[in-house]
């Protein structure tokens, strides 16, 4: 079965660099997206964007388009999620979520999840 | 304010039927575009419930169905359980967007 294994839980301070990784493991195939998935304190999911790590394409929702850079490495099956300049807006649990054939298809499998924390 | 949008709150009795709504538009839902379903039980990571609007992954409870119709879809949980008690959120792709986006999330009580 399919596995995701985040990075652990960050604490930042505003304006610091940060990137975030995602694991994956138990699929033979490289047909396969990752993507992220933003829950703020006590809210609902938030589609951020996603990954097709065979040639690195990405898709970012607008609302996330240019606040943070989706990557991966084909290599060790490994996506990141990155920020250049971090707020305490971004304080937050993200997830990683592998959808098996499709950009807009279901998120089959979910990683644990990384809880961030932004603050002075 | 989600493109997707789902009651804040359902509840019901244990063994009751409850359906939670998605509504969307032209450009997602309406737009023939597949709707997936997710559970999160309090502290956890979603889980997929249904894909491709009415189809269950392996190991998900019959108790639970999806159906689609026109602009709305729907999540049917049937002989309502304690362990039911969890939020739920819709995703679909939208066209206007250009991504995918999750419904605004509903969270199930059991009473």
């Amino acid at each position: 079965e399919v596995q995701l294994v985040q990075s652990g839980a960050e604490v930042k301070k505003p304006g610091e660099s940060l990137k975030i990784s995602c694991e994956s493991s138990g699929h033979s195939s490289t047909t396969y997206w990752i993507g992220w998935v933003r829950q703020m304190p006590g809210k609902g999911l938030e589609w951020m964007g996603i990954i097709y790590p065979g040639d690195s394409d990405t898709i970012y929702s607008p609302s996330f388009q240019g606040l943070v850079t989706i990557s991966a490495d084909r290599s060790t099956r490994t996506a990141y999620l990155q920020w250049t300049s971090l707020k305490a807006s971004d304080t937050a649990m993200y997830y990683c979520g592998f959808a098996a054939y499709s950009s807009i298809g279901s998120f089959d499998y979910w990683g644990q999840g990384t809880l961030v924390t932004v603050s002075p | 304010q989600s493109v997707l949008t789902q009651p804040p709150s359902v509840s019901g009795a244990p063994g009751q039927r409850v359906t939670i709504s998605c509504t969307g538009s032209s450009s997602n839902i309406g737009a023939n575009y597949d709707v997936h379903w997710y559970q999160q039980l309090p502290g956890t990571a979603p889980k997929l419930l249904i894909y491709g609007n009415n189809n269950r992954p392996s190991g998900v409870s019959g108790r639970f169905s999806g159906s689609k119709s026109g602009t709305s879809a729907s999540l049917a949980i049937t002989g309502l359980q304690a362990e039911d008690e969890a939020d739920y959120y819709c995703q679909s792709y939208d066209r206007s967007l250009s991504a995918s986006v999750f419904g605004g999330g509903t969270k199930l009580t059991v009473l």
